[in-house]
């Protein structure tokens, strides 16, 4: 199993929905979770991050977590065609003796017209 | 604005080579990291360091090696390049502060080995 799973996509939702993005992992003792987007031919830029059970909004942005389901996601209001791009969930979580931020493989978000 | 900067933005090798990746940092972060990216598989931690002379491996070490001989330097190295190795590879940098942590990305290197 992998530590953090994404599905891949492509996610296809008209301007104006709401998009959502979901995450699951694996090592229940994480405490800190990010959703990071990435355009095309770009680098990936945090949009949110969030650490405590329930609902983070920002902007048109609510981050949701879980923990005792081990599910994170990400909920776009009103998307626009900006808001097409990767969107990748990372983990911190500890391995190895260390504290470490693994990433999900991403879900390619498409919002058209 | 923090800037995570990489030597290359396209580099094109040939097997058996050895290649050096560069990456600097002007923030003053203790944190560096590289990732490499790959379609379908997202960003996998390759090696990390979290100070000067410190390095770690990640979770797909085998193959590369690094250095950090200065805090805003941090270097990734192929030993002898092979066709797998053919990928886009991003170095970032962070602090971290309890639990709150923010990557910074450079704008990556993708690398040919042919």
């Amino acid at each position: 199993q992998k530590e953090v799973e994404q599905n891949s996509g492509p996610l296809s939702v008209p301007e104006g929905a709401i998009a959502s993005l979901n995450c699951t992992y694996s090592d229940r003792v994480s405490q800190s979770f990010f959703w990071y987007r990435q355009y095309s031919g770009k680098s990936p830029e945090l949009i949110m991050s969030i650490y405590s059970n329930g609902d983070k909004e920002d902007g048109r942005f609510t981050a949701q977590l879980n923990k005792a389901s081990q599910y994170v996601s990400l909920l776009i209001r009103d998307s626009q065609p900006s808001d097409s791009a990767t969107y990748l969930c990372a983990v911190r979580l500890f391995s190895g003796g260390y504290n470490k931020l693994i990433f999900g493989a991403g879900t390619r978000l498409a919002v058209h017209p | 604005d923090v800037k995570v900067t990489q030597s290359s933005r396209y580099l094109v090798k040939r097997t058996g080579e050895k290649v050096f990746l560069e990456c600097v940092q002007d923030m003053d972060h203790e944190n560096m990291f590289w990732y490499r990216q790959d379609p379908g598989l997202g960003l996998r931690l390759i090696y990390f360091s979290y100070d000067v002379k410190m390095k770690e491996k990640g979770d797909i070490p085998e193959g590369y090696s690094v250095s950090r001989e200065k805090k805003e330097r941090f270097s990734l190295i192929l030993e002898s390049a092979s066709t797998n190795q053919t990928s886009m590879y991003l170095c970032a940098s962070s602090f971290l502060q309890g639990t709150n942590e923010k990557l910074f990305f450079g704008s990556g290197t993708q690398l040919s080995v042919l």
